[in-house]
Formats: structure tokens, sequence, C-alpha cells
């Protein structure tokens, strides 16, 4: 059975780093482009961006091009979503998901993690 | 403002048929698959049609997509108090700032 788990909620201040995970079972993780989407509290799904854990090539929205990092570590089937220097807008669920076709034309999501929710306070 | 333009809210009776409008560009629906998701309350979205109008396994055939030109459909029918939710397309958009988009979102009520 496929799934994709991801870390728990965090609560973390402005400023600080932050990095969350997305762990994939059931399948051969390289083969598979993991995404990461964005939803604010009451808002839509904004894609992030991508990555194939099999060559590290990764893929980013402008909009958060320079905003967070994405990465993976195919030795423990997981891939990672983090920031460098947190700001209350980050303040969002955060979803990962495995790309089903490795072409990007026909590039749709069938397997989701649960999401992690991200609070950033003062 | 998301790439494509879904209305923001549909409604219909139980057992009716709605119809979700998503509009795009050559860029993006024009070139490229579309897919849709429906996201109930407080879970993650789900897939519900890809490559335009095929439908996952375990998803009934009262959900259908199309795709003319830059623009994709979302078909229900037979409508249930169960559909009452969110639902998404996206597709790849192949400007110059490639990559993933989705539509701003239609929340469906079944009255």
């Amino acid at each position: 059975e496929v799934q994709l788990v991801q870390s728990g909620a965090e609560v973390k201040k402005p400023g600080e780093s932050l990095k969350i995970s997305c762990k994939g079972s059931g399948y051969s993780f390289t083969s598979y482009w993991i995404g990461w989407v964005r939803q604010m509290p009451g808002k839509g799904l904004e894609w992030m961006g991508i990555i194939y854990p099999g060559d590290s090539d990764t893929r980013y929205s402008p909009s958060f091009q320079g905003q967070v990092t994405i990465s993976a570590d195919k030795s423990i089937s997981t891939a990672y979503l983090q920031w460098s220097s947190l700001k209350a807008s980050d303040t969002a669920m955060y979803y990962c998901a495995r790309r089903e076709s490795y072409y990007d034309s026909s590039g749709y999501y069938n397997y989701w993690g649960q999401g992690t929710l991200v609070t950033v306070s003062s | 403002q998301s790439v494509l333009t879904q209305p923001p809210s549909v409604s219909a009776a139980p057992g009716q048929k709605v119809t979700i409008s998503c509009s795009g560009s050559s860029s993006n629906i024009g070139n490229n698959y579309v897919s849709w998701y429906q996201q109930l309350p407080g879970t993650a979205p789900k897939l519900l049609i890809y490559d335009n109008n095929k439908r996952p396994s375990g998803i009934p055939d009262r959900f259908s997509g199309s795709k003319s030109g830059t623009s994709a459909t979302l078909g229900i029918t037979g409508l249930q108090t169960g559909d009452e939710a969110d639902y998404y397309c996206g597709t790849w958009d192949s400007s110059l700032s490639a990559g993933g988009v989705f539509g701003g979102g239609t929340k469906l009520t079944v009255l």
C-alpha cells in the first residue's frame, strides 16, 4: 500500500528555521516525483515545487523560489521542505503528494500525505 | 490570483447535476492534461479525474471530466450530500515560469 506520512504539527516563532518531512512507503521512492502544496487558512491549494528523488532534480514555483528548500534522502525514502527564517505568513497546512507521471504534461497527484500544520507566531 | 480560474461556488439539489469550470491559457490547460481534486473539510485533497477525463480506481462514474481548448469542466451527476466539498482543477504550466498550477477552488453546496 502506497503511503506518504508527514511529520507532526509545528509551532515556531518568526525568524526560526524549520524542516518538515514526508516519508514514502509501499513503492519505489526514487521512481516518482514528490510535490509540495501549501494551503493557507481558509484558502486554496498552491503548488510550491517538486523533487525527483532518483536524481534530486528539483523545480520551484516562482512564488516560492528562494523562500523554501525542497530536498530528499532516498536512503530513507523521505522528502523534506525547509525554511531558514520563518514568517507569520508561512502559517499554513503543507501537503506532500506523489506525482504519478514522470512527465510534466500529465502531472497529477494520486497519493497525498495527511498534511503538516505549521504555525508561526510570536 | 490563481493562474486557473474557477467559480468560487456552485450549488444544486440532491440528485441533480452540476458542472464546475476551469479556465486557463495555451501555456497550461491548452497544452497539458488537467486533473481534478476533491477536498472534504479537514482532509487532504483526493484525486477525482486525471488526464482530462480518466477516473482513478474507486471513483464512481458520477464524476466526469472534459477539456476543450483552454478550458476544462468537472461534471457531477446524482449529487449527494457527501459531495459537498471544495473542488480544484490542476495542470502544468509550460511558460517561462514553468510549474504546477491549481485553480482557486470551487465550493460545492448540495442544498
